[in-house]
C-alpha cells in the first residue's frame, strides 16, 4: 500500500529565511503522481504543484522549488525567502491512479513564518 | 465555473442523528472523493467514485454512505452521527483528457464541512 510521510510535523522560521518542507512517499507502482497543497488558515486546500513520476525534473515557481528524487523517494518543496503570507499547512500527497480518485496524504507540516 | 462546491460549510448533530453532506461540481469531471482531516492525521480517503453509478470504499469508510447517480453531485450520508465522526469533510473532484502523462491534472478540493457531532 501506498504511504506519504511527513516527518516534520511544525516548522518556525524567521521571514526571508529557506526553509525546506521533506515529503517521503512509498509505492510499488512504477507509474504515479506526486502533488503538494497548502492549506492557509482559512481552510481551503489550495494546488501547488503535481509531478508524475518519469519528471525528474526540479520545478521552480517564484519562490518555490521542488526536488524530485525517486532514487530517495523524496519530494521535497522549499520556499525561498519566506514571508508571512506562506504560513500554513503544507500537504505532500500520493496517486497511483490517473484520475486522483484515491490520493494518499501525509500528516502536514505546520510552516510558520515569525515577522 | 463555481468549481466544487460543498454544503453546508458548518453543521452541529447530535449523536444518533442523520444527515447528508452535499458535494456538486460544475466542471463535468468523472472522478469524485470524500476525505476526512483530523489533527495530525492528514486527509484520509472515506468513498470515491470513478463515474456516475459506481463508488467504492476508502480508507475509513465506516459509518458513511454515498451513490452518485449524477456526473455532478456526490452525497456523504452519515447515517447515524457519533462523536467519532467530528471532523473537517473535503469532496474532490478529477478528470484527464487522454492518458497520456502531459494529460495528467490535480484534484480540485471544495472549501470543506466542519461537523461537530455532539
Amino acid at each position: 500500500a501506498q504511504k506519504v510521510t511527513q516527518a516534520q510535523t511544525e516548522i518556525s522560521v524567521v521571514e526571508k529565511e529557506d526553509v525546506t518542507l521533506d515529503c517521503v512517499y512509498e509505492t510499488r507502482d512504477t507509474t504515479y503522481y506526486l502533488f503538494w497543497y497548502k492549506q492557509p488558515p482559512s481552510g481551503e486546500l489550495v494546488f501547488l504543484i503535481r509531478r508524475n513520476s518519469f519528471d525528474e525534473q526540479n520545478e521552480i515557481s517564484g519562490r518555490y522549488s521542488w526536488n524530485f528524487q525517486k532514487s530517495t523517494s523524496s519530494f521535497n518543496f522549499t520556499i525561498t525567502a519566506s514571508q508571512v503570507v506562506d504560513s500554513a499547512v503544507y500537504f505532500c500527497a500520493l496517486s497511483e491512479n490517473f484520475g486522483n480518485e484515491k490520493l494518499t496524504f501525509g500528516t502536514g507540516t505546520r510552516l510558520t513564518i515569525i515577522p | 465555473n463555481a468549481g466544487v462546491t460543498q454544503t453546508p460549510k458548518f453543521q452541529v448533530l447530535k449523536t444518533g442523528q442523520s444527515m447528508t453532506l452535499q458535494c456538486a461540481q460544475d466542471m463535468n469531471h468523472e472522478y469524485m472523493s470524500w476525505y476526512r482531516q483530523d489533527p495530525g492525521m492528514g486527509l484520509r480517503l472515506i468513498h470515491y467514485s470513478v463515474g456516475a453509478g459506481i463508488t467504492d470504499q476508502g480508507e475509513v469508510p465506516n459509518g458513511y454512505n454515498v451513490s452518485r447517480s449524477t456526473t455532478e453531485d456526490f452525497p456523504l450520508r452519515l447515517l447515524s452521527a457519533a462523536p467519532s465522526q467530528t471532523s473537517v469533510y473535503f469532496c474532490a473532484s478529477s478528470y484527464f483528457r487522454n492518458r497520456g502523462p502531459e494529460d495528467h491534472t490535480e484534484a480540485f478540493f471544495g472549501q470543506g464541512t466542519r461537523l461537530t457531532v455532539v
